[in-house]
């Protein structure tokens, strides 16, 4: 059974960084293939996605977010870090992670996380 | 980045319709389209993969179909556990995007 679970601050101030633990169970990063990314959606509105990084170390952003956006990963836990720095009130949303894999070529989340709602609010 | 243009936003439909919702993508592109639902404060759950191969356990009643810039998810026959928001993504790009959304809600 594949499961994940973002975890960290609930509140953090403008200026503040982010930084979100995906921990997961059922799968291993360490697996060609597979990545762990992270999605965030707003009150309200759509899902928006932030990046990735693979098995290999392999990382993609958002070029929105690009400058600000740092994503880790700690095989041997299980665990992805997210850090998202200089946070605005416009970065309140819910937080996602997801794994991420190949399926007949085309990469899908097929597992996600249960969400984490973050606000940012002085 | 490419962006994922779904229509419409939203619809109304009643229980045994058959609905079908629209995805463009700002360039063509082959089959690295998902579609995704979500049910409110709930986390999105894969019904699609590569256009239309149905994820395990995902009733035959959704299909997907497509190419180029235009791709389709079809509900052949509500159900009420349908009414619910449907968002497309592509993964052909090394930054993936969503569509806006479609919200099905009832006539």
């Amino acid at each position: 059974q594949i499961t994940l679970k973002e975890s960290g601050p609930t509140l953090v101030k403008p200026t503040q960084t982010l930084t979100l633990t995906c921990t997961f169970s059922g799968f291993s990063l360490s697996t060609s293939g597979v990545g762990v990314g992270w999605i965030r959606q707003p009150p309200g509105k759509a899902l928006e996605w932030l990046g990735i990084i693979y098995w290999n170390d392999d990382k993609h952003y958002s070029p929105s977010l690009k400058s600000r956006l740092t994503i880790t990963k700690d095989t041997s836990k299980n665990q992805v870090v997210l850090t998202l720095t200089n946070m605005d009130p416009v970065d309140t949303a819910t937080y996602y992670c997801a794994r991420s894999r190949y399926n007949f070529g085309v990469a899908e989340s097929d597992s996600w996380g249960q969400g984490i709602l973050v606000t940012v609010s002085s | 980045d490419i962006q994922m243009t779904q229509s419409p936003s939203s619809l109304s439909a009643s229980v045994g319709d058959r609905v079908t919702i629209t995805c463009r993508a700002s360039q063509s592109f082959g089959n690295y389209i998902n579609w995704y639902q979500q049910k409110p404060g709930k986390a999105p759950k894969l019904l699609i993969y590569a256009v239309f191969r149905l994820q395990s356990g995902v009733p035959p009643r959704f299909s997907g179909s497509g190419s180029g810039t235009d791709f389709t998810l079809t509900i052949s026959s509500l159900q009420p556990e349908d009414f619910a928001t449907y968002y497309c993504q592509q993964t052909y790009s090394t930054s993936f995007t969503f569509g806006q959304g479609t919200k099905l809600e009832i006539k």
